[in-house]
């Protein structure tokens, strides 16, 4: 089973509105947490990273928030705009005696409509 | 400065052949990681690599499946004897290396284009 699951799977608004994607994990002891937009055919992008304790971390029209007690993590989009048509991916990572550990939830596929 | 490069883009294979995919990384990060992406799936972490080191290799395939981060040249994540399962496409990340005191998974990564690899 997944650690981290996004939801929703896919989500249509018109260009121009407002939009939040969800983002819940099971991972412990919880390291850090990443937002990454990822373009039709190319790699990912990173759009936020959060600690523990941090609770919110904006970049331009993209504002991450995290709540650490409930596992639960949102990305808000204002204002939207064509070019935010994207798979939008949440990323968590935790602290592991060795080694790498992140772990990749499936994205949320956001199309923008005029 | 460039980012990271991944090349092919694209790559065909029958089944049975052999697959090279390569990885630049980005000027100055000494940590390249590999991911697959299944279709309709997220990204699964294969490898993590220092120069000419492997330091986590939990998501290789047991068989068919090598990586390699040599002193100079690129990455490269090597399928052998590719079968249809092995269709997918193949990202490529690099970081720095962690400032002091941090670990390598508070380091931000930054992706290549990917190779798309489809096997006959």
């Amino acid at each position: 089973k997944n650690q981290v699951e996004q939801s929703p799977q896919s989500l249509i608004i018109l260009e121009g509105k407002n939009c939040t994607l969800q983002c819940n994990y099971t991972v412990s002891p919880f390291s850090n947490l990443r937002w990454y937009k990822q373009d039709t055919g190319r790699g990912p992008v990173s759009l936020t990273i959060m600690t523990f304790s941090e609770n919110t971390k904006s970049n331009g029209r993209y504002t991450a928030t995290l709540d650490a007690d409930t596992k639960q993590s949102s990305l808000h989009i204002t204002a939207s705009q064509l070019s935010d048509s994207a798979s939008y991916i949440c990323v968590v990572s935790w602290i592991a005696n060795s080694g790498y550990a992140l772990n990749f939830g499936k994205g949320t596929s956001l199309l923008v409509t005029p | 400065n460039a980012g990271v490069m991944q090349n092919p883009r694209h790559l065909v294979r029958r089944r049975g052949q052999e697959a090279r995919l390569r990885c630049s990384p980005m000027k100055g990060h000494s940590h390249v990681y590999w991911y697959r992406q299944l279709p309709e799936e997220g990204l699964k972490f294969m490898v993590y690599l220092q120069k000419e080191n492997i330091i986590d290799e939990s998501g290789m395939p047991k068989e068919r499946f090598s990586a390699e981060f040599p002193k100079e040249g690129p990455s490269i994540l090597r399928i052998q004897q590719v079968v249809r399962g092995d269709s997918a496409a193949y990202f490529c990340a690099s970081s720095p290396p962690p400032k002091t005191g941090d670990s390598v998974v508070q380091n931000e990564q930054f992706f290549g284009p990917g190779t798309r690899l489809t096997v006959l």
